[in-house]
């Protein structure tokens, strides 16, 4: 099972919006609405941002929001700050009880 | 509240095996799936499979097949990870996770470093 694609990287200034992007393909994030995204910070565990496309966790920023088109779902931060600045990872079900992660996507506040 | 606590950092020569715990609190263990995930140094997230704990079923992920072996312990709510024929490109932190169509919460992490 192959990586899903993402940006390595993207940047934005304070305040504004960005949109990550996670492709895949028919099999995983096109078949399946179980795609979730991850926040991690240096030296951290990763953090459950979103689930199931577009579910917020209790206790995550409404400035988080995702959303799927075909094979490519995409995670859009709001009102930038600098605490967002973190690695992102999306999380796809592939069928067969099986799971991938996006490559990661390292997000800076400029 | 949820919480997944893991086992300490280990140091491991080529070849040999590692068994990392997870002991699992404040939910019933039995009802979640508990999937492994590993980032090697520098690098993303890599899915290596799942254990169901009620069951003691399991599923891996292509890759690991036939090196990777996941057990329970539910009379504990720990669950266990065990990786054999070590190389050095296994070197990296290895987490567990709650499953439930996403992974949360997730323990802090286990350091696992093969070398000679």
């Amino acid at each position: 099972q192959s990586a899903l694609t993402q940006p390595a990287s993207v940047s934005g200034s304070p305040g504004q919006s960005i949109t990550i992007s996670c492709t895949g393909t028919s099999s995983d994030v096109g078949g399946y609405n179980f795609v979730s995204w991850y926040q991690q910070h240096p030296g951290k565990a990763p953090k459950l941002m979103i689930y199931e496309v577009s579910n917020r966790p209790s206790g995550v920023s409404n400035r988080f929001s995702g959303s799927k088109s075909g094979n490519t779902a995409s995670l859009t931060i709001s009102g930038l700050q600098a605490e967002d600045e973190a690695d992102y990872y999306c999380n796809s079900y592939t069928g067969s009880s099986t799971w991938v992660f996006g490559g990661g996507t390292k997000l800076t506040v400029l | 509240q949820v919480q997944l606590v893991q086992s300490g950092a280990e140091v491991k020569k080529p070849g040999a095996s590692v068994k990392v715990s997870c002991k699992a609190s404040g939910y019933t263990f039995t009802g979640y799936y508990i999937h492994w995930v590993r980032q090697a140094p520098g690098q993303g997230l890599e899915w290596m499979g799942w254990i169901n704990p009620n069951s003691g079923g399991t599923n891996y992920a292509q890759k690991f097949h036939g090196r990777v072996t996941m057990t329970r312990d539910t009379s504990i709510s720990t669950a266990y990870m065990e990786l054999s024929s070590l190389r050095s490109d296994d070197t990296a932190v290895y987490y567990c996770t709650r499953g439930s169509g996403a992974f949360d919460p997730w323990g802090q992490g286990t350091l696992v470093t093969v070398s000679s």
